[in-house]
């Protein structure tokens, strides 16, 4: 699986934007981007995740580059809640050994009112 | 649907006693997972079960056995605990997608373990 690397921490206004980038230059073709988030004490939620298009669901968006070398999370009006550690995370298509996720750092998310 | 349950959600246990984290998911899912989550870091993987009667080694499985005891239950035992193992414990299932991309995984709310 390809390595990412994400910053450890960024601040947020509440109501704006926060977007979080990630670098995964060694991503493969066939390596799906995938964000979890994890709000404090408790397990992580999984949030989107996307190949080569942009993706957007009710949470968040992602914008991935043409290269696939970096990926962009996007939450579009940051609120108190979203306070967490995000986590960027390449994964290969199925196999049979399950799909296991692996977790780096991520970047710990702090909104501010 | 209450999701992925996990039982206890605290223990204390002392040097070399044993015991059994209990995880349950009311999803119908195949695949489940058992991670660890120490102070500051990101989860890493214990074992897993792609399915039903399967059980595989994850990351860091020393220390640790595991039983899946049928679709809903995937339990993580600890036969003589350490205090390296002094952690959070977190269960997950999910439901791969043949041929596609993998699912989400839906985690349950942790198991917090401090071996003294």
């Amino acid at each position: 699986d390809a390595k990412t690397t994400q910053p450890p921490s960024m601040d947020c206004a509440e109501g704006r934007a926060a977007n979080l980038p990630c670098n995964h230059s060694t991503i493969s073709g066939n390596e799906y981007v995938y964000w979890y988030r994890q709000i404090h004490s408790q397990g992580p939620q999984y949030i989107i995740h996307g190949l080569k298009n942009n993706e957007t669901n009710e949470m968040a968006s992602l914008i991935i580059t043409e290269d696939r070398k970096s990926s962009t999370l996007i939450l579009p009006h940051a609120t108190l809640r979203d306070t967490a550690v995000y986590y960027c995370i390449v994964r290969a298509l199925l196999n049979n050994a399950g799909n296991m996720l692996t977790f780096g750092g991520g970047t710990r998310l702090m909104v501010k009112p | 649907n209450a999701g992925v349950t996990q039982t206890p959600k605290f223990q204390v246990l002392k040097t070399g006693q044993s015991m059994t984290l209990q995880c349950a998911q009311d999803m119908n899912h195949n695949s489940m997972y058992w991670y660890r989550q120490d102070p500051g870091m990101g989860l890493r993987l214990i074992y897993y079960s792609a399915s039903e009667g399967t059980t595989d080694k994850g990351e860091v499985p020393n220390g640790y056995n595991v039983s899946r005891l049928n679709k809903r239950e995937f339990s993580l035992r600890l036969e003589s605990a350490a205090p390296s193992q002094t952690s959070v414990y977190f269960c997950a299932s999910s439901e791969p997608l043949a041929g596609g991309p993998y699912n989400e995984q839906f985690f349950g709310p942790g198991t917090r373990l401090t071996v003294l």
